[in-house]
């Protein structure tokens, strides 16, 4: 297996503009989460699905923070409109169990 | 509440072995694990115990889980350069997801 899919890799955008990352866990996954990394707040939980369905959102910064999951093998996180404080590693993470999270290589990104 | 501490930094020599430690607050913790992140990469999954475990050994890895204190340690026996990274610690509760701590960086000088 792949492993867990990201992308982009690196994303640079000005501030106002959308930005999508996207998300292809491990085939056979039921659990997909979605992490963020910043020197400041360390690695905290955005959201997470467990079948397609959302579960927990309670980590979404605010209106701005989308995620979908439109099937089993993809999934979205949305920011729009962007801001600087927004910069950060985004890491997608999944799990057969929810226990094993294995994570993919992640999306920086680069709000300016 | 949840929350999980972690010494900021280690250094050993090459050969040596290696201790990180971690402490947890939450005590309903279920499972408790250690990541590794190198430079620009993913976290990756290296052990994890159960929290009705007292040990558990995986080749060069040892953690050790201290229940009643909620510490968890992670030994690294004959540290190579090649372990030099960013170590998280993390717990998991009912609510699935996991709460890292803030990271270990191990330098690890020939």
């Amino acid at each position: 297996d792949a492993g867990v899919i990201q992308s982009p890799r690196h994303e640079v955008t000005e501030m106002g503009q959308e930005v999508t990352l996207r998300c292809k866990p491990i085939s056979g996954h039921d659990y997909l989460f979605w992490y963020r990394q910043t020197m400041m707040r360390g690695l905290e939980l955005l959201i997470y699905f467990n079948n397609n369905v959302p579960i927990d959102d309670s980590g979404m910064p605010e209106d701005r923070f989308s995620a979908k999951m439109p099937n089993a093998s993809f999934s979205t996180l949305k920011i729009q409109p962007s801001e600087p404080r927004d910069s950060a590693v985004y890491f997608c993470a999944s799990s057969w169990d929810s226990y094993e999270q294995y994570f993919g290589p992640g999306t920086r990104l680069t709000v300016t | 509440g949840e929350d999980v501490e972690q010494s900021l930094f280690l250094s050993v020599r090459e050969g040596d072995s290696s201790v990180i430690n971690c402490t947890y607050t939450d005590s309903s913790s279920t499972y408790l694990y250690w990541y590794k992140q190198e430079p620009g990469a993913g976290l990756q999954l290296l052990t994890y115990i159960f929290s009705n475990m007292d040990m558990k050994q995986d080749q060069r890895l040892t953690v050790l889980l201290n229940k009643k204190d909620k510490h968890l340690s992670l030994r690294i026996a004959d540290t190579q350069t090649g372990d030099s990274a960013i170590y998280f610690c993390a717990e998991s509760t009912g609510r699935r997801a996991l709460t890292f701590g803030s990271g270990t960086r191990l330098q690890v000088q020939p």
